[in-house]
């Protein structure tokens, strides 16, 4: 069974805080997407990878960074945790020959205080 | 730019019955519709999509969604509802050439028994 593993379901961080989200995908997906999803705002993308060390800015970018070192993993950095940030992360990946269709990850839920 | 509209927070429906979850778009070109869907505390699931050919698509767990052009929509329906198919419904364009998504604010779907 395909799959999209989020490290962490859960995480409460200080204001300042470094934090590390991290995705692992065991489909040899070439495409990794990071979303955030926020009640009545959907989901909004924050950064996308088509391939090892590529990325790509999605909608809301500012105050995050991602890293591609190796196909399967994709991960969130947030360099410096603020409240607005407090929010479901949401992981997901897809193969370019099947557009569209996302694998989801079971999210990370981030509240930082 | 592309953008979703999804024009409920908030669909009821008893048991049985017929449900339609709405969805309008916004895409330069040709559309790619997606319907996603989000159980309690669980990542998204992919339910079906449009991508080219006969209107009406089918899906996963019996739904099934129709696509009309002239009215920029994607409804989604399911002939008879069960209360198993409460969730969280999304829908989703992409235009063209994107790799990336742009989901709708989500529809709160409440089958009641």
């Amino acid at each position: 069974d395909v799959k999209v593993t989020q490290s962490s379901r859960y995480l409460v961080k200080r204001t300042g805080e470094k934090v590390f989200l991290e995705c692992v995908q065991d489909m040899d997906h070439e495409n990794m997407f990071w979303y955030r999803q926020d009640p009545g705002l959907g989901l909004r993308l924050i950064y996308f990878s088509y391939d090892v060390k590529m990325k790509e800015k999605g909608d809301i970018p500012e105050g995050y960074s991602v890293s591609r070192e190796k196909k399967e993993r994709f991960s969130l950095i947030l360099e410096s945790a603020s409240t607005n940030q407090t929010s479901m992360y949401l992981c997901a990946s897809s193969s370019p020959t099947r557009a569209g269709e996302l694998f989801f990850g079971e999210g990370s839920r981030l509240t930082v205080l | 730019a592309q953008s979703v509209a999804q024009p409920e927070d908030q669909v009821n429906v008893a048991e049985g019955n017929p449900l339609t979850v709405k969805c309008t778009y916004s895409v330069s070109g040709n559309p790619y519709l997606f319907w996603y869907v989000q159980y309690p505390n669980r990542g998204l699931q992919f339910l079906l999509k449009y991508i080219t050919g006969d209107n009406l698509v089918k899906g996963s767990y019996g739904f099934e969604a129709e696509f009309n052009k002239s009215q920029t929509s994607f409804h989604l329906k399911k002939p008879s509802a069960l209360v198993s198919d409460s969730a969280l419904y999304f829908c989703a364009s992409k235009g063209g050439s994107a790799r990336q998504l742009t989901f709708g604010s989500g529809t709160q779907l409440t089958v009641l028994p």
